[in-house]
Order: structure tokens, then sequence, then C-alpha cells
């Protein structure tokens, strides 16, 4: 089984749709959860940390389910510019080894 | 303003040649890594540092070599044995030595082999 699996997408969906990424992590043990987004030929950049009880950031909510084993991001309100890959993050006990990074899920949001 | 600053941003090199790719952060930052992306592809990791002076292999660190002598700079070589070096090369920073936090990228240094 995969580290740090998601669906690769895309995801094609029109303004103002609501749209969610599901990202499945295969460690147990794992603490911490980041979601990140990725715009064409750019770098990653830290979109909201994922706590245990859930949190909110605008139209983002990210949540995390330790018994399934993932975690997911909701998008309210799509917007034009929501348009780029997302990307699910883990660590990985034990010991002190970097962060895993998930592929990547490509999100079209469309006029 | 702090950040991670990596350069070039775009470098061309032909075969054969060995190329170095910088990366310096001003964050105070303890750990740094190395990742390369090719089109379409999830990041992959070439290389970290917890600390100035010790690195470790990532996944794919065959044909690359690093080093950190300061706490702000950790530059990437490329050698003439990586047999397919053309691709996205982006460099991240942590505070956390336990690389538990999360990690801000540089913009990257796009190679292009010639």
């Amino acid at each position: 089984r995969k580290e740090v699996e998601q669906d690769p997408g895309p995801f094609n969906v029109p303004e103002g749709a609501t749209v969610a990424f599901n990202c499945t992590y295969s460690n147990s043990a794992s603490q911490s959860f980041f979601w990140y987004r990725q715009d064409c030929r750019k770098e990653p950049k830290l979109l909201m940390s994922v706590y245990s009880s859930g949190n909110e950031d605008g139209r983002f909510t990210a949540q995390l389910n330790r018994a399934s084993q993932y975690i997911s991001l909701l998008i309210r309100d799509s917007k034009l510019s929501d348009s780029a890959t997302y990307l699910c993050v883990v660590n990985m006990p034990p010991g002190n080894t970097p962060l895993v990074f998930g592929k990547g899920t490509r999100l079209s949001v469309i006029a | 303003d702090g950040g991670i600053t990596q350069s070039p941003k775009y470098l061309f090199r032909k075969e054969g040649q060995n190329v170095t790719l910088s990366c310096e952060q001003n964050l105070n930052h303890d750990a740094m890594y190395w990742y390369r992306q090719d089109p379409g592809q999830g990041l992959r990791l070439i290389y970290y540092s917890q600390i100035v002076n010790d690195f470790q292999k990532g996944d794919i660190a065959e044909g690359y070599s690093v080093s950190r002598e300061k706490k702000e700079s950790f530059p990437l070589t490329v050698t003439s044995a990586q047999k397919n070096p053309t691709a996205f090369y982006l460099c991240a920073s942590s505070w956390d030595s336990h690389m538990n936090t999360e990690a801000f990228f540089g913009q990257g240094t796009r190679l292009t082999v010639v």
C-alpha cells in the first residue's frame, strides 16, 4: 500500500460548486497532516494544517478521520482561482523522517 | 522579507556536466530538503538535512550530492552520473529538526539538459 494516496482527478466543477477530496495514509502513528496547493509550474504552498478536531479557513474545511486513516478537504463556493493541484502531506513515524507528499488531486473550476 | 531563495530559476546544462543549484533560507529553520518533480508527477525526495553538517539520502539520491556547511544554505549538485536530470527542482525548509512541522518551498529551479 502506498504511504499517501490521492485520487489524481481531474475534478472539473462549475463555479460555486462544493467539492471534496480525500487522502488516505498508511501509517496509523502519523500525527501531522497538511494540505498544500500547487499551481502549474509553481512551488507548493501550505493551504492549511489539519487538526484532530477538524478546522475551517473561510471556504476551506479540513477533517481528519483516524479510524479510517484519511484526511479530507472540502471547498465551498468554488472560484476560478481555486483551480490547482491539491497535495496531501503526512508525517511518517517512527523516527525523524521528512513529510511524505501525495501526488496530488487536480481541480479545475469552470466558468 | 524572510523566505527561501533558489537560484537560478532556469538552468541549461550540457550532457556530462555537473551543475550546482543554490538554496538559501533566512527563516532560521533547522531542516532543509531537496525534491525533484517531473511533469505531471509528485514530489520525490532527493536529500534532506536535519542539522548543519549532517544530511541523509532520500528516495532518489543517486547522481546527486549535497552539503550543509551553514544553517541557511543547502546546495544541490546534479552530477553527470544522474541519467535523466531534466526536471523541476524544489528546495524546502522547516523549523523543526524532527520534521513534523510544515515545510516552506523556494520557487524552484527548472533544469534542462541540452
